[in-house]
């Protein structure tokens, strides 16, 4: 059962594009709600969080919009480069338990 | 931030042998570790969770017995693949929670490769 649904599966951009992934939840437990960055055979890096009670958080380029009402949260990358090509996880978090939506390719072109 | 660190970062063994990996959180005292399994394009199969002294939490489907995981300390967990075979052969990460705070931060993973 996937408890944090991220779309979409993949995504193409031009460079300074912005690009948005989306994730959406069910159990309302959740306290916390990270993305990660993942770069080809490394582990996750913690890009930004944000908790329910704060509806959007910036940090540098990245942007994390929060619905608590909707159950839902996306991410934003403002000016997005070449660099940014990666693979980004949403996750959510409560208590120890840390549970990570499907994972999107994101390619930004030059 | 904090930094977790994993050793090995690839490792090649024979089918039928042991292997051992580390994580090490590097600048903070993790209460909390988890172990990851990932296959390729895919997302973080969490393995297992592991509290600093008592015995680990496996999730369903994860054998306990092939896939022993030790927190001794505070800064140290090891997960040993028993009895590899060319089907574990996968990228391991684990990550590490400290006493304050939700963040939980990544290793850089371990490459199996069971030959």
């Amino acid at each position: 059962q996937q408890q944090v649904k991220q779309s979409p599966q993949s995504l193409i951009v031009q460079k300074g594009g912005i690009p948005i992934i989306n994730c959406a939840y069910e159990n309302t437990a959740f306290d916390y709600f990270p993305w990660y960055q993942q770069f080809p055979g490394k582990g996750p890096a913690l890009l930004i969080a944000i908790r329910p009670d704060v509806s959007e958080k910036k940090e540098g380029r990245f942007t994390i919009s929060f619905n608590k009402s909707a159950k839902q949260f996306s991410l934003h990358i403002m000016d997005s480069q070449p660099g940014d090509s990666a693979t980004y996880f949403c996750a959510a978090i409560q208590g120890n338990k840390l549970v990570f939506g499907a994972g999107t390719i994101l390619r930004v072109k030059s | 931030g904090a930094v977790v660190s994993q050793h090995p970062s690839w490792v090649i063994c024979k089918s039928g042998t042991s292997v051992k990996i580390e994580c090490r959180s590097l600048d903070f005292q993790a209460t909390t570790m988890f172990w990851y399994r990932q296959f390729p394009k895919q997302s973080l199969m969490l393995m297992a969770t592991s509290n600093e002294g008592s015995k680990a939490t496996y999730e369903q489907g994860v054998e306990k017995d092939k896939f022993l995981i030790n927190h001794a300390s505070l800064t140290l967990s090891t997960l040993t693949v028993t009895s590899a075979h060319p089907e574990d052969s996968s990228f391991y990460i684990c990550s590490a929670r400290g006493e304050s705070g939700n963040t939980i931060y990544f290793g850089e993973g371990s490459w199996l490769t069971v030959v």
